[in-house]
């Protein structure tokens, strides 16, 4: 089955914990996404991959690190996460084909105490 | 830069009834891709429907079509017989060609649709 999956669903930490929310995609896509979802603003780019170490930043990466070594995943690293990156985040990955579908992952529910 | 505007929070529609989402973009570019998702209470993003700005003829998916009006930057969705599990956020979405060579995705702010029985 073609999915794009995300680890963990959830997760709560403290300020300053390092983590890392694992995406990966089985469908040998080239472009990776990370996105954040937060009330009234809609879903936010944070960083973006064209293919295997080739990533862009988004609207919002501060705070932010990825990483593309293999083409299926694509890592998104919090050194150091402060409370207002509680979120909703979402990986999604599309085909270089055009037209192409982007394919979202379940969501990873963070919340920083 | 690129923007794009969903101007309803929310809406309610009546079971079998026709209801349309309301979206405006703005950009300076001539080829671009809008988007329409959904998103139930499951959280998971679906694609709705799409639409190439190259495009005149608009978009069309069993019960769900969009008005596109390149000139007006407008892109609104339109739901016919609504159903129950139509209730979900709705997010407008539009795709960029980046110079860099990437792709780039803006997403409205969404529109919360209930539909009631």
């Amino acid at each position: 089955e073609a999915q794009v999956t995300q680890n963990p669903r959830y997760l709560i930490t403290v300020t300053g914990k390092k983590l890392t929310v694992t995406c990966s995609q089985n469908m040998n896509h080239e472009y990776m996404s990370w996105y954040r979802q937060d009330p009234g603003l809609g879903l936010r780019q944070i960083y973006y991959s064209m293919n295997v170490e080739v990533t862009d930043k988004g609207d919002v990466p501060e705070g932010y690190k990825v990483s593309r070594k293999e083409k299926r995943n694509f890592p998104l690293i919090l050194e150091s996460p402060s409370p207002n990156q509680t979120s909703l985040y979402f990986c999604a990955s599309r085909s270089g084909t055009s037209p192409s579908e982007q394919y979202f992952g379940p969501g990873t529910r963070l919340t920083v105490t | 830069a690129q923007t794009v505007t969903q101007s309803q929070p929310e809406m309610s529609v009546q079971e079998a009834e026709t209801v349309t989402l309301s979206c405006t973009y703005d950009t300076s570019e001539s080829d671009y891709y809008l988007f329409w998702y959904k998103q139930p209470p499951s959280r998971q993003m679906i694609l709705v429907i799409r639409q190439e700005a190259y495009k005149q003829q608009n978009a069309t998916e069993n019960r769900f079509s969009v008005n596109f009006q390149k000139a007006a930057k407008s892109f609104s969705l339109k739901i016919s017989d609504s159903q129950l599990g139509d209730a979900a956020m709705y997010f407008c979405a539009y795709r960029t060609l980046r110079s860099s060579g990437t792709y780039k995705y803006i997403f409205g702010t969404g529109t919360r649709l209930k539909v009631l029985a």
